[in-house]
């Protein structure tokens, strides 16, 4: 089985400054890995995603996010937030094998970006 | 335009009045699945298709049936909905069950749904 953590349920953080959204996950066998963001009333968008090669993984937005297989991490980051960042991010894994494309997500993090 | 679309957005209604919610992406997807997203637990599958007429259940099934006669829909239906079936619900899509490059899955904008 699989299961995903997210670290910080909520992060406020103000504009210009950084931010690093904290994942691990759980799993017995070989797992991709995604980030999504969802915005205010709005439905779930893919931010970037970890198939294989490159651990450090660039999406959109200005996000990247790095994946360590050792301490079965894929942190978010973004070296300068924005305003209209602000929403609640998403972290996901999906095993390699299972036969079917079932995500696995975490409990989400609100990210509040102030003035 | 590429989408996958829910209708309606929002509805009330009432302990055990039957209600479906519609589902329709325009990709020619193979997959498509449920989900209901609740406050401190994330998104949960309640149920997956990996092609018409092939549907399972996911972890939350009890209380949801679906069906899948055309490539394209995948309704969600709340045969006696009760109010612990308050919850915000996306329907999902993508190319096909496995293989790398067609994991990714596309989301609906989600129907809010309250049971009183």
């Amino acid at each position: 089985a699989q299961s995903v953590t997210q670290l910080d349920s909520q992060v406020p953080v103000f504009e210009e400054a950084p931010v690093e959204l904290r994942c691990n996950y759980s799993s017995s066998v070989s797992v991709y890995l995604f980030w999504y963001v969802q915005y205010p009333n709005q439905g779930l968008q893919l931010l970037l995603k970890y198939l294989s090669g490159s651990t450090l993984v660039k999406g959109i937005n200005g996000f990247e996010a790095e994946f360590n297989k050792s301490q079965t991490s894929f942190h978010l980051r973004k070296p300068s937030v924005h305003i209209s960042d602000t929403a609640e991010y998403f972290c996901a894994v999906k095993p390699f094998s299972g036969g079917y494309n079932k995500l696995i997500f975490g409990a989400g993090t609100r990210l509040a970006v102030h003035p | 335009e590429a989408q996958v679309t829910q209708n309606p957005r929002y509805l009330i209604t009432v302990t055990g009045k039957k209600l479906t919610v519609t589902c329709s992406q325009n990709m020619n997807h193979e997959y498509m699945s449920w989900y209901r997203q609740d406050p401190g637990l994330g998104l949960r599958q309640i149920y997956y298709s990996m092609n018409v007429e092939v549907t399972d259940k996911g972890d939350v099934p009890e209380g949801y049936k679906v069906s899948r006669k055309e490539k394209r829909n995948f309704p969600l239906i709340l045969e006696s909905p009760s109010p612990n079936q308050t919850s915000l619900y996306f329907c999902a899509s993508s190319l096909t069950s496995g293989g790398r490059a067609q994991v990714a899955q596309y989301f609906g904008p989600g129907t809010r749904l309250t049971v009183l």
